[in-house]
């Protein structure tokens, strides 16, 4: 069935320094593709996302890209800081259903 | 705007016990999610509602579970009888269009079933 695969699960950086989040989807069909921030104790909230016709997006510190021959997409964070702290959720979707990745836990040491 | 609400925001109940969660969504949005949460699992769609008719409710696990959504401000989704298996932390997220979209998610009811 459709999946999405996102690595790393965990990632500690030093605040100041890059994260990169990839993930990997199944469904050829998919064409939106959105990245949630999910704090503790909180809902998922929409950070970025990209559409199958855009290769990159950038919105100030938060960037997104998608190679849609290799089915791959990555979320890059510049100059992280400790607020960025939170799980990270990537997912693939067309019409109403998004598949979600089974996220990636950000620490930012400070 | 308020967000998508959600109550309760915590529920203990006993096996064997009915639960209801409610959800009443962004007002203007007519498409209404029903997600479950947990470790094992990650975030699945239960139930998708468009214009407060039931479209997909191939996630819902079993027939302990439905959903129903009497107008375009309310919706509800019951455990009827519920397990410890049920426990989980279930969203409901609405969309002011079905597609390409944000989905605004409410901050979740976290349910724990003994």
């Amino acid at each position: 069935g459709e999946n999405v695969e996102q690595h790393p699960s965990t990632l500690s950086v030093q605040e100041g320094d890059s994260a990169v989040i990839k993930c990997t989807y199944s469904d050829s069909a998919s064409n939106y593709f959105p990245w949630y921030k999910q704090e503790l104790g909180k809902g998922p909230q929409l950070i970025i996302d990209i559409r199958s016709n855009v290769g990159e997006k950038k919105d100030q510190r938060i960037a997104v890209t998608l190679n849609k021959t290799a089915k791959h997409f990555s979320l890059h964070i510049t100059e992280t800081q400790p607020e960025d702290s939170a799980v990270y959720f990537c997912a693939a979707g067309g019409t109403y259903k998004y598949i979600f990745g089974t996220g990636t836990r950000l620490k930012v040491l400070a | 705007d308020a967000g998508v609400i959600q109550s309760p925001r915590h529920e203990v109940t006993e096996m064997g016990q009915e639960v209801t969660l409610r959800c009443k969504p962004i007002s203007g949005h007519n498409s209404l999610f029903w997600y479950r949460q947990t470790m094992m699992r990650g975030l699945e769609l239960l139930i998708y509602f468009n214009n407060n008719v039931p479209i997909d409710d191939s996630g819902m696990p079993e027939d302990r579970f439905s959903a129903k959504m009497p107008n375009a401000s309310f919706s509800t989704l019951k455990i009827q009888p519920s397990e410890p298996r049920d426990s989980a932390v279930y969203f409901c997220a609405s969309s002011p269009v079905a597609g390409y979209y944000e989905q605004y998610f409410g901050p979740g009811t976290r349910l724990t079933v003994t």
